[in-house]
């Protein structure tokens, strides 16, 4: 398995708090992304990163950031957390852009759920 | 831009049955398609992908699938399942541009009864 921890694995957290997510990587891969994944609708993109400090927005980025100070991890931070917001979240890297000679490597998830 | 259809959102199937999970795709531009695979609370993990040429693509744990330009379909097959193939089964299309921009179906998921 590709080095990808996320953390935590889970979280129960309150409407309008702050929440962080964490994945770290092993493999230094250059791209890294966020999705959440829900009932009826896969896995969406949230943000994704191609390197230290650049990122951009996925389909779903509504009320979420992203930061990149180090190759080896990307923050997805919830502002203020909604009940829309619980979902299960997967990080994923890949070595360089292209999806056919690079595929994406996923973490286990992390389970939020905002009550 | 692209989307992906699977329209099974469950297979039951009995050890040792053939099974196939259907896959349809739109896409205006030519693609790379691919199958994931999740297990219980655990990420995804890459089962087989179409890039070009043979258009009958063979994956891990003894899967395959077949890319039809026609009929934009990648339907994903099994000859014999075993209990240990109960899981959830994603189909993905990415454009051929300089993006790793995943589209995701819907997620089927395969029930191997004993």
């Amino acid at each position: 398995d590709a080095g990808i921890t996320q953390s935590p694995r889970h979280k129960v957290t309150e409407t309008g708090t702050p929440v962080t997510l964490r994945c770290h990587q092993t493999e230094n891969h250059r791209y890294m992304y966020w999705y959440r994944q829900d009932p009826g609708h896969g896995l969406r993109l949230i943000h994704y990163s191609y390197g230290v400090k650049d990122t951009d927005k996925g389909e779903v980025s509504d009320g979420y950031s992203v930061s990149r100070s180090k190759t080896e991890d990307f923050l997805l931070t919830l502002e203020s957390a909604t009940s829309s917001q619980t979902s299960v979240y997967f990080c994923a890297i890949s070595e360089s852009q292209g999806a056919g000679n690079s595929p994406l490597h996923f973490g286990n998830g992390t389970r939020l759920t905002v009550t | 831009a692209q989307s992906v259809t699977q329209l099974d959102s469950q297979v039951p199937v009995f050890e040792e049955a053939p099974v196939e999970l259907r896959c349809n795709y739109s896409s205006s531009v030519s693609v790379y398609l691919f199958w994931y695979v999740q297990y219980p609370n655990q990420g995804l993990q890459l089962l087989l992908k179409y890039l070009s040429g043979s258009t009958l693509v063979k994956g891990i744990n003894g899967f395959e699938a077949e890319f039809n330009k026609s009929q934009t379909s990648f339907h994903l097959r099994k000859p014999s399942v075993h209990i240990s193939d109960t899981a959830e089964y994603f189909c993905a299309v990415s454009d051929r541009g300089a993006t790793n921009k995943l589209i995701f179906g819907t997620g089927t998921l395969l029930a191997v009864q004993p």
